[in-house]
């Protein structure tokens, strides 16, 4: 069964530090690595990771995955309270589709 | 486009009562899925769709049954509630092809078994 870890499994930062989020799989059949935003209602769609070593940016979010060591870092630079939220990571090693989700970061910025 | 729509959005429950968790999508994607969320558990999959009229048990599918007539709608039966069922519901939908895995959700439904 694939398993997917996610650590810290909780932080608390202040606004304006950098954060890194750290997911790691194991997976026999890997072909993405997806990471979500959860606040309080539905995940909300940030990256999908497929090449090792590509970086996925959008603002002062980024993504990198590495195929070899089977993990994947998500970073936030210059985080504001508007980042506080759950962020979750999944691999798409399974058939039909399905995504295999991690428990999640609780990410906590104040102010 | 309204995207992945779910009814009701809060729910109390007795135990061995019944009820269906609605779910429809207006984006015709082929796949729709049914998660449950616990605090600090991220989300299990419980069942999901291929395509109408077909479906599967995800990882945690005991206690519920599904069923999809439409492509647009796939709704989540609880049979004889129990409190261990008390969690936050996520449907979910995709237009799984060439890769792409992205699953969009909807809003959630929060139900509560006493």
């Amino acid at each position: 069964e694939d398993k997917v870890v996610q650590s810290p499994l909780s932080l608390v930062v202040h606004e304006g530090d950098t954060v890194t989020l750290n997911c790691s799989y194991e997976v026999t059949n890997f072909r993405s690595l997806l990471w979500y935003k959860q606040e309080k209602k539905a995940p909300t769609f940030l990256f999908m990771l497929t090449s090792s070593g590509i970086e996925k940016k959008s603002g002062r979010l980024s993504s990198i995955l590495d195929k070899k060591e089977l993990f994947s870092i998500l970073n936030i630079t210059a985080t504001q309270t508007g980042d506080s939220a759950i962020y979750l990571c999944a691999d798409s090693g399974g058939s039909n589709y399905k995504l295999t989700f991690g428990k999640g970061t609780l990410l906590t910025v104040n102010p | 486009n309204a995207g992945v729509t779910q009814t009701p959005k809060f729910r109390i429950l007795k135990i061995g009562q019944s009820m269906t968790l609605q779910c429809t999508q207006d984006m015709n994607h082929n796949y729709m899925y049914w998660y449950r969320q616990d605090p600090g558990m991220g989300l299990k999959l419980i069942y999901y769709s291929v395509g109408a009229g077909i479906t599967d048990k995800g990882e945690v599918p005991n206690g519920y049954n599904v069923s999809r007539s439409t492509t647009e709608d796939f709704p989540l039966r609880l049979e004889l509630a129990a409190p261990s069922q008390t969690s936050v519901y996520f449907c979910a939908s995709s237009y799984s092809d060439r890769g792409n895995y992205e699953q969009f959700f909807g809003p959630g439904t929060r139900l509560t078994v006493l």
